[in-house]
């Protein structure tokens, strides 16, 4: 299996630009979860959906994100306009939530730098 | 305020040293997960507790769930320098598998 893919795997942009973030899940799970990364505010979940629907996005920190789930096998994180204290690591991770375990499988994440 | 507290934040030990590391909260949780992290990767799952003062055992790994599920512990036998990383502890409340992560623990086992 491929496990969790994310791309791109580093960005770099300027303030006010527009950035997507890109993840497919592995095949057959359940739900999805986006987490934002930072030495200051460690591992926070931002979003997450079980069966493409989102189940709860109360870690969002404002409008300008966004996070949608089209399929099964896709979903993007949008930061419109961004902005440098959004500089972290931003990771994906499936769950397989039929398994009483609940085990996240992270992708290698993207390193965003705004600037 | 993290609903996790992981301590201590850093550790560093010699190859053949013992170490524990802790993850308390005031929350009960229906279950408690370890991840270890190295860095540019994500983080990759240890062990799931679900019952109070559950222990498991994975090779040199020790892991235990507190009697009324409110924190656990992580103890390695003879740490080597393959177990250096960020070990994370994540609690979660719900039925959904939604987990909060503490801030970790950073491990550094040198030869």
């Amino acid at each position: 299996d491929a496990g969790v893919i994310q791309s791109p795997r580093h960005e770099v942009t300027e303030m006010g630009q527009e950035v997507t973030l890109r993840c497919k899940p592995i095949s057959g799970h359940n739900s999805l979860f986006w987490y934002r990364q930072t030495m200051m505010r460690g591992l926070e979940l931002l979003i997450y959906f079980n069966n493409n629907v989102p189940i709860d996005d109360s870690g969002m920190p404002e409008d300008r994100f966004s996070a949608k789930m089209p399929n099964a096998s896709f979903s993007t994180l949008k930061i419109q306009p961004s902005e440098p204290r959004d500089s972290a690591v931003y990771f994906c991770a499936s769950s397989p939530t039929s398994d009483s375990s609940y085990e996240q499988y992270f992708g290698p994440g993207t390193r965003l730098t705004v600037t | 305020t993290q609903l996790l507290e992981q301590s201590p934040q850093f550790l560093s030990i010699q190859e053949g040293e013992n170490l524990t590391v802790y993850c308390n909260s005031s929350s009960v949780f229906s279950s408690l997960q370890w991840y270890r992290q190295e860095p540019g990767e994500g983080p990759v799952l240890l062990v799931t507790v679900v019952t109070g003062g559950e222990v498991k055992k994975l090779k040199r790994l020790t892991f235990q769930f507190g009697d009324a599920r409110k924190d656990s512990s992580l103890h390695i036998t003879a740490a080597q320098p393959g177990d250096t990383g960020l070990y994370l502890c994540a609690g979660s409340t719900d039925s959904w598998g939604k987990f909060q992560f503490g801030a970790g623990t950073q491990v550094v086992v040198t030869p």
